[in-house]
């Protein structure tokens, strides 16, 4: 069984669209988190939720929403797709908020715009 | 704000044998964590190993180790009897460890290690 899951693993659209990724965690963890991966490979958080609670936004455009309709559950919703937001979107769970809690990442999910 | 820095770009190593790669970290805190995340071409992140900044001894998981030098803020990795296997990106992270932390890990830029039969 996979601990957490991505879809869709890539995505390719035109500047201009909106697009989610959805994420799901079966470990019942109660954070989640998004990563951005840019093409130099520099990984970067974007959100973190807690509970359903969100505790991270790190300086993203409002054109990327998170929502988390339940502690397994963190999509990300992107609206006017721009060229600059190609990358591979990580999403990771952990048991809680501590450091000490191991960070489990999705697959990754490749998004191209074109 | 903490920062972690990786200041090798690219390293290779020959079958069976060992190699180290290098990481620094700059914060004023006491209380964290330091990992180290392996990204093979498959491109799914994999722990490697962490420490705990309050533990004097050095983490060990296998063939990997790490030489953690708090005052000097330093924490390599050190690879063993490297196998091809090994052959990845690794990339260095930190995450506070401190009452109300939100455990984002900041990762380093990142090493491309190659391992050569």
């Amino acid at each position: 069984d996979t601990a957490v899951s991505q879809t869709p693993k890539y995505l390719v659209t035109q500047m201009g669209n909106d697009k989610s990724i959805k994420c799901e965690q079966n470990l019942g963890h109660d954070t989640m988190y998004w990563y951005k991966q840019d093409s130099k490979k520099f990984l970067k958080i974007m959100f973190s939720y807690n509970n359903k609670e969100l505790i991270i936004n790190e300086t993203v455009p409002n054109r990327f929403s998170p929502k988390s309709p339940d502690k397994a559950h963190l999509n990300l919703h992107i609206n006017s797709l721009e060229l600059g937001d190609s990358a591979v979107y990580f999403c990771a769970s952990s048991r809680s908020r501590g450091g000490s809690y191991e960070q489990y990442f999705g697959p990754g999910t490749r998004l191209t715009v074109t | 704000a903490q920062t972690v820095t990786q200041s090798q770009p690219e390293m290779s190593v020959q079958e069976a044998e060992t190699v180290t790669l290098s990481c620094t970290y700059d914060t004023s805190e006491s209380d964290y964590y330091l990992f180290w995340y392996k990204q093979p071409p498959s491109r799914q992140m994999i722990l490697v190993i962490r420490q705990e900044a309050y533990k004097q001894q050095n983490a060990t998981e296998n063939r990997f180790s790490v030489n953690f030098q708090k005052a000097a803020k330093s924490f390599s990795l050190k690879i063993s009897d490297s196998q091809l296997g090994d052959a990845a990106m690794y990339f260095c992270a930190y995450t506070s460890n401190y009452g109300g932390a939100t455990n984002k890990l900041i990762f380093g830029t990142g090493t491309l290690l190659a391992v050569q039969p």
